[in-house]
């Protein structure tokens, strides 16, 4: 089935360390993107890709890193520099030639102990 | 603040009722989008309207878009219990690319 995979779906890290999210998509679209959400909040963009090779800041970037080698994946890590990682991060893809509606993975909860 | 803002918050009902929930955003926009979430899982795409278009409907879903007031509602009809989940609307701005900025959601309840 196409769609989104993201992993692991539950995370634990202690302060200091960084951690990769992984994040997956079969459904050969171009734009992908990763979103935090805190609790009873809404979503905040972190970074966003168009194309491979090429990322851009979202609204939260600091204390994040990104890379786009492939176009299925689009890894997060959240570095030692995040001063609060603890929340629930969002993948998500678009096709640039659909209608503009995104695709979301499952979500992957991060707890920094 | 979020350039989508929900109003309300949290939305309480009975089963068969109808629930509505706004939205206010602030910029010029290409669309608006309302997402849905059940806890602790990813957002689905309900439904997109376009600048040019006043309302849309898809099934129990009707929206309403007035971009002279920048904003749009979500009305669900006949409500189940299993339309319980936090509602999303999302704006892609006239001058904001690919980006699609979320608002804070509105919690719905329905009660059986």
């Amino acid at each position: 089935d196409g769609g989104i995979t993201q992993s692991p779906k539950y995370l634990f890290r202690k302060e200091g360390q960084n951690v990769t999210l992984s994040c997956e998509q079969n459904l050969n679209h171009d734009a992908m993107y990763w979103y935090r959400q805190d609790p009873g909040q809404g979503l905040r963009l972190i970074y966003y890709s168009q194309i491979v090779n090429d990322f851009q800041k979202g609204d939260i970037a600091e204390g994040y890193s990104v890379s786009r080698e492939k176009k299925e994946s689009f890894p997060l890590t959240v570095t030692s520099a995040q001063k609060n990682p603890t929340a629930f991060y969002l993948c998500a893809s678009r096709g640039l030639a659909g209608t503009g509606e995104l695709f979301f993975g499952e979500g992957s909860r991060l707890t920094v102990l | 603040s979020q350039q989508g803002e929900e109003d309300p918050q949290a939305l309480s009902i009975q089963e068969g009722e109808n629930a509505t929930m706004n939205c206010s955003y602030k910029t010029s926009i290409n669309n608006l989008q309302w997402y849905r979430q059940n806890s602790g899982r990813g957002l689905v795409h309900l439904i997109l309207i376009r600048s040019n278009e006043r309302e849309k409907h898809s099934g129990r879903l009707r929206v309403t878009l007035d971009t002279s007031k920048k904003s749009s509602s979500l009305l669900i009809t006949a409500s189940r219990a299993a339309d319980t989940a936090s509602y999303f609307c999302a704006t892609r701005g006239e001058t904001s690319g690919s980006r699609l900025t979320f608002g804070e959601g509105t919690q719905l309840t329905v009660n059986p």
